[in-house]
């Protein structure tokens, strides 16, 4: 079972330059969304989605947009990169009930140069 | 809006000693709440967590947690601590708004030393 996979797992960008972080869960999962980890700040919540074809800004969306692109796929992309944007990104799923617990990827550790 | 507030960033103790991480939490509604460890370069991993009912919580690694209202607490102990519950902790809170987003606090690093 592979719970929510993420890719890729590292990747180095010139600052300006974009891409794509993809996401999918294969747990029927509602809701998704998009953290980033960095030190002494914990996780932040950039964006998230409640449902499919929903999705909302969290704490820290500049610079970010995403795409529930079915039930399983939750994209985050990066327009343009900046070095500020250096972090861990851990993208993450759970049902819509009371109590449920995330279910997150392991991580995709980016650094903008 | 809810909030939570880890105390301390690391906590370095030795094996077989007992450890408590300390989470505390601000909101206007009911909350539920969490911990998730972190193993180094893995995601984060559910622990425990309080919804309703008993105020004492378990995992099934010995860990076990306790909702204080009148506090506003989730303190996470062990009373004896392996080099393998060297990670990071979170803390968490959650409460509906369309959907259950957490908040999550700073993180403390549990090092446990030989």
């Amino acid at each position: 079972n592979a719970g929510v996979t993420q890719t890729p797992k590292f990747q180095v960008l010139k600052t300006g330059q974009s891409m794509t972080l993809q996401c999918a869960q294969d747990m029927n999962h509602n809701s998704m969304y998009w953290y980033r980890q960095d030190p002494g700040m914990g996780l932040r919540l950039i964006y998230y989605s409640a449902s499919e074809g929903t999705t909302d800004k969290g704490e820290v969306p500049n610079g970010y947009n995403v795409s529930r692109l079915n039930k399983r796929e939750f994209s985050l992309r990066l327009e343009s990169a900046a070095p500020s944007q250096t972090s861990v990104y851990f993208c993450a799923s759970s049902p819509t009930t009371v109590g449920a617990g995330y279910t997150f990827g392991s991580g995709t550790r980016l650094t903008v140069v | 809006a809810q909030s939570v507030t880890q105390l301390d960033s690391q906590v370095p103790v030795f094996e077989e000693a007992p450890v408590e991480l300390r989470c505390n939490y601000s909101s206007s509604v009911s909350v539920y709440l969490f911990w998730y460890v972190q193993y180094p370069n893995q995601g984060l991993q559910l622990l425990l967590k309080y919804l309703s009912g008993s105020t004492l919580v378990e995992s099934i690694n010995g860990f076990e947690a306790e909702f204080n209202k009148s506090q506003t607490s989730f303190h996470l102990r062990k009373p004896s601590v392996h080099i393998s519950d060297t990670a990071e902790y979170f803390c968490a809170v959650s409460a509906f708004s369309g959907t259950y987003k957490y908040i999550f606090g700073t993180g403390t690093r549990l090092k446990v030393l030989a």
